[in-house]
């Protein structure tokens, strides 16, 4: 157990639709990332939160937004939803946002599948 | 810009035997990490080993050992002794040392371990 969690595991939704998933990291970590794996694009970096601001984007979609709140979890916002977007969706939390610290290790939440049908 | 390269799509090994998963990467930062993942069927990310791109000698972590050759631009992660519990999905990936904004990951290579 890496101390991430994510919920929900799973959801099914239509296209079309607004979805929220949600983090929670580590105690005492103040970085989230966000990351969607599909199956044709492999493990894509979608946007990094540190501390309640955001810190670096990937390839996110202008359909997706996310934030992190004060008690530093973070919601991943997802709309307008495609057949693409379906996949798993992962959220990482590591201490430090880059520079500080000697090594940057991220840890893992379980995910959660999105599937749009 | 970052990249990883993983060549292997899918790797067999014998129970027991030790396996050699490649990665080679490019970027032209001077400071940087190297990371792998494992990846089981049930989909959780496990971090297994890191390296720093300054570090002088190779990372080992229990079974895991990471091969790297700065020169060449490769970071193999080496399992000793396999297990049937090593097969996974495996990932080789890297981030920048001056602001770790991001890990840029490798397309990944499938390992099974045959009993």
């Amino acid at each position: 157990d890496s101390g991430v969690t994510q919920t929900p595991k799973h959801l099914i939704t239509a296209t079309g639709q607004r979805v929220t998933l949600r983090c929670s990291p580590r105690s005492g970590d103040l970085s989230v990332y966000w990351y969607q794996q599909s199956l044709d694009q492999g493990l894509q970096f979608l946007i990094q939160y540190y501390n309640g601001e955001e810190r670096a984007k990937g390839n996110i979609l202008e359909r997706f937004s996310a934030q992190q709140f004060p008690d530093l979890h973070s919601e991943l916002n997802l709309s307008s939803l495609e057949l693409g977007d379906s996949a798993l969706y992962f959220c990482a939390s590591s201490v430090a946002a880059g520079g500080t610290s000697s090594y940057n290790e991220q840890f893992f939440g379980p995910g959660t599948r999105l599937t749009v049908l | 810009a970052q990249k990883i390269t993983q060549t292997q799509p899918g790797m067999f090994v014998q129970e027991k035997e030790a396996v050699t998963l490649d990665c080679t990467y490019d970027t032209s930062d001077q400071s940087y990490g190297l990371f792998w993942y494992k990846q089981p069927s049930s989909g959780e990310m496990i971090f297994l080993i890191y390296q720093g791109s300054y570090d002088e000698q190779n990372a080992t972590e229990g079974r895991y050992s990471l091969n790297f050759q700065k020169a060449r631009k490769s970071a193999n992660l080496v399992i000793s002794a396999s297990q049937l519990g090593d097969s996974a999905m495996y990932f080789c990936a890297m981030s920048r040392k001056t602001s770790y904004d991001k890990v840029i990951f490798g397309p990944g290579t499938s390992l099974s371990v045959i009993p």
